[in-house]
Formats: C-alpha cells, sequence, structure tokens
C-alpha cells in the first residue's frame, strides 16, 4: 500500500515562531488532507488539497503531487497551535476513502 | 449544523466482551468511515459503508464488523475483545460524489479501554 511520511516527528516552537511541517506519500493520490489533533483526541480539518495552495489565517498549505509532498506552514505560532498534526491521503481507485495517515508530527509551542 | 457524533465518549471493557459503538454523520453526508487509533500512532482505517453495505476495508480480522442504517448513522461492533483492542475508534462521514470531492470530518471520538 501507499507509505505517507511526515516530519519532524516533533517540533518545539517559542510562539510567534514559524514552520513548515512536510508530508512525503509514495504513490499518486486521489485526495489528501492535513488535520490537527487537539489533547482530548479531536481531529480537526485544515486543508483538504489534492493540489495548489491554499491559505486559512496564519495556516497555509502547497501540495505538489506530481513530486508527491505536501507543505503545512504555520505562522506566528501561538500556544493553541499545539497538539499533532496528520497527513493523510485518500489513494482512490480501488482504495477509494481509505484515508492512509502519516505518524504526525507533535507541535509544542511554549509562551 | 450539528458535525460528526459518536457514543458513548468512553468505555471500559473485559477481554472476551462484544462492545458496539455508534455514530452520526455530519448532516448531508450518507458515507460513514471508521478508524481505530492506538496511543502515539495515526488513526488506521477499519471500514467504509455506503448505502448500507460495507464498501471498503482495511487489514483488521472479522471481529470488526459494522451496519449502517438507512438514516446513514452507523454502528462498530467488536467481538471477543482483545487487550489490543484498546484504542480511540473514530467516526468520519463524507458525501458520495461522482465529482471526486470526498472531504472526510471526524467526531470526537470513543475511547475504548480493554482490561
Amino acid at each position: 500500500g501507499i507509505q505517507v511520511e511526515q516530519s519532524p516527528p516533533d517540533l518545539i516552537l517559542q510562539e510567534g515562531a514559524n514552520s513548515t511541517l512536510r508530508c512525503n506519500f509514495s504513490d499518486s493520490v486521489n485526495n489528501l488532507q492535513w488535520f490537527h489533533q487537539n489533547p482530548w483526541g479531536q481531529l480537526i480539518n485544515l486543508f483538504y488539497i489534492p493540489s495548489g495552495t491554499k491559505q486559512n489565517g496564519r495556516l497555509s498549505a502547497t501540495t505538489v503531487a506530481t513530486e508527491r509532498y505536501s507543505l503545512l506552514y504555520i505562522s506566528s505560532s501561538q500556544t493553541t497551535d499545539s497538539g499533532v498534526y496528520f497527513c493523510a491521503v485518500d489513494p482512490g481507485e480501488d482504495s477509494w476513502g481509505k484515508l492512509q495517515f502519516g505518524a504526525g508530527t507533535q507541535v509544542v509551542v511554549t509562551p | 449544523d450539528a458535525g460528526v457524533t459518536q457514543s458513548p465518549t468512553h468505555l471500559i471493557k473485559t477481554r472476551g466482551q462484544q462492545v458496539t459503538l455508534r455514530c452520526s454523520p455530519k448532516s448531508g453526508h450518507d458515507t460513514v468511515s471508521w478508524y481505530q487509533q492506538a496511543l502515539g500512532q495515526g488513526p488506521q482505517f477499519i471500514f467504509q459503508y455506503y448505502e448500507e453495505e460495507e464498501r471498503q476495508r482495511g487489514n483488521f480480522p472479522d471481529r470488526f464488523s459494522g451496519h449502517q442504517f438507512p438514516n446513514y448513522s452507523s454502528e462498530l461492533n467488536v467481538n471477543a475483545l482483545l487487550l489490543g483492542d484498546s484504542a480511540l475508534y473514530l467516526c468520519a462521514s463524507s458525501s458520495d460524489s461522482w465529482m471526486g470531492y470526498n472531504e472526510q470530518f471526524f467526531g470526537p471520538g470513543t475511547r475504548l479501554t480493554v482490561l
């Protein structure tokens, strides 16, 4: 099956800093989603981004499907940005709808 | 607009017992998927239901079964519970679209502990 790798595994930031999280995938995909998991386990949708660039406030994401990677940018980080960030891909075709998650990036933002 | 809801929030069972978890999809969605998330790992796909039938299945044993009702809500059943079944169980809903847009939205999860 498709492999999804996220880096870095852990990230410690001071409030106000910027950061980039990366997601590599091993095969072409139908779509890609970024999620933020809060301490209570809720997965919050950040972006649905099979290709191109999107922005939402201090967050933005870029997916280069031809090169099989996606980037999530966090600018001017706040303590509320702490949590685990997951990238998930939908392989499509025979595996339509079977989201394959990476292992996540644990982000800690300190005051 | 209510999002995806799940019940119960927490559950404690003993080995060998059976458990049923419930999920109501987001309004307007007709497809429900279930995921298992062990501590410190990413969610793993269990199966997906559409039109009351299992459409996709991940690498989980037959002890894991499900059902979808005419109102699109769904149940996940796990028989003969093992200690390794302890995890956060997440339900996601989406809209089956010929346009290829199938963003999945997740519920708050059910935390199952098997003793």
